[in-house]
C-alpha cells in the first residue's frame, strides 16, 4: 500500500516563525502535492512537483515555498507564520502509472496553529 | 470557471441508503473522483468515473453524467462508520489537476 508521511501531526508555532513541514512517500511517485484544508473552502492547492527540484504554484501560493530535492520528499515551507496561515495541510502523491488517472494518495495531515 | 457544489451536510440513519450529490462546472472534465474523510484522518479513495454510468462497489456507488457536469454517491446500508466527509473532485483535463468541492459531512444516526 502506498504510504504517505507527513512528519508532524500536530504544531503550535508563533507569529513570524519560520515552519517546516516535511512529507515523504514510500512508493515511487512522480507527483506531490500540498494542500491546505479549511472549513467551508475544502482542499486548495498550494504547490506541487511533478519531478525532483521542479515545483509549480498552485492556487493559493502566496506565504509558501516549497522544495524537492529528493524524489520521495516534498517540504512546505512558511517563511514568516501569519495566524491567517492556522490550518490543517494535507500532503498528496500521485503516480504516472497505474491506478486512476490522478489518483492522489494523501498523508494524515499536518494541523498547524499559529499564535 | 471551475466551481464544484456539493451539499454541507446531510443525516440519515443507519441501515438507511443515502444519495450525496455532486454538480461541476470546469473548462475540461477527466474523471470524477470520491473520497471519503474521517475527522482528523487522511481523505481516502472511494470511486472513480470518467464514463457516465454507475459505478457499484460493495456498498457504495457512484454515478456520472458528464453532460450535465452531475455525479451522486450512493450509500446503501449504512453503519455508523460511515460518518464521515465526503469529497467530490474532479481532474481538470486542461491543468491535469484535482479540483476539490467543499465536502459533505455526513452523519449516521442509530
Amino acid at each position: 500500500d502506498v504510504k504517505v508521511t507527513q512528519s508532524s501531526r500536530y504544531l503550535v508555532k508563533r507569529t513570524g516563525e519560520k515552519v517546516f513541514l516535511e512529507c515523504v512517500q514510500d512508493m515511487d511517485h512522480e507527483n506531490m502535492f500540498w494542500y491546505r484544508q479549511d472549513p467551508g473552502l475544502g482542499l486548495r492547492l498550494i504547490y506541487f512537483s511533478y519531478d525532483v527540484k521542479m515545483k509549480e504554484k498552485g492556487d493559493i501560493p502566496e506565504g509558501y515555498s516549497v522544495s524537492r530535492e529528493k524524489k520521495e520528499r516534498f517540504s512546505l515551507i512558511l517563511e514568516s507564520a501569519s495566524t491567517n496561515q492556522t490550518s490543517m495541510y494535507l500532503c498528496a502523491s500521485s503516480s504516472l502509472a497505474g491506478g486512476h488517472p490522478g489518483e492522489l494518495f494523501f498523508g494524515e495531515g499536518s494541523r498547524l496553529t499559529v499564535l | 470557471g471551475q466551481n464544484i457544489d456539493q451539499p454541507t451536510e446531510m443525516t440519515a440513519t443507519e441501515g438507511a441508503i443515502v444519495q450525496i450529490n455532486c454538480t461541476y462546472q470546469t473548462s475540461g472534465f477527466n474523471g470524477l473522483f470520491w473520497y471519503q474523510q474521517h475527522a482528523g484522518e487522511a481523505p481516502t479513495f472511494l470511486s472513480y468515473n470518467v464514463l457516465d454510468g454507475l459505478e457499484e462497489k460493495g456498498r457504495f456507488s457512484s454515478f456520472l453524467s458528464r453532460s450535465k457536469g452531475y455525479s451522486y454517491l450512493l450509500l446503501k446500508e449504512l453503519q455508523m462508520k460511515d460518518s464521515a466527509s465526503y469529497l467530490c473532485a474532479v481532474r481538470d483535463r486542461d491543468t491535469d489537476k484535482l479540483i476539490f468541492g467543499t465536502g459533505t459531512r455526513l452523519q449516521v444516526f442509530p
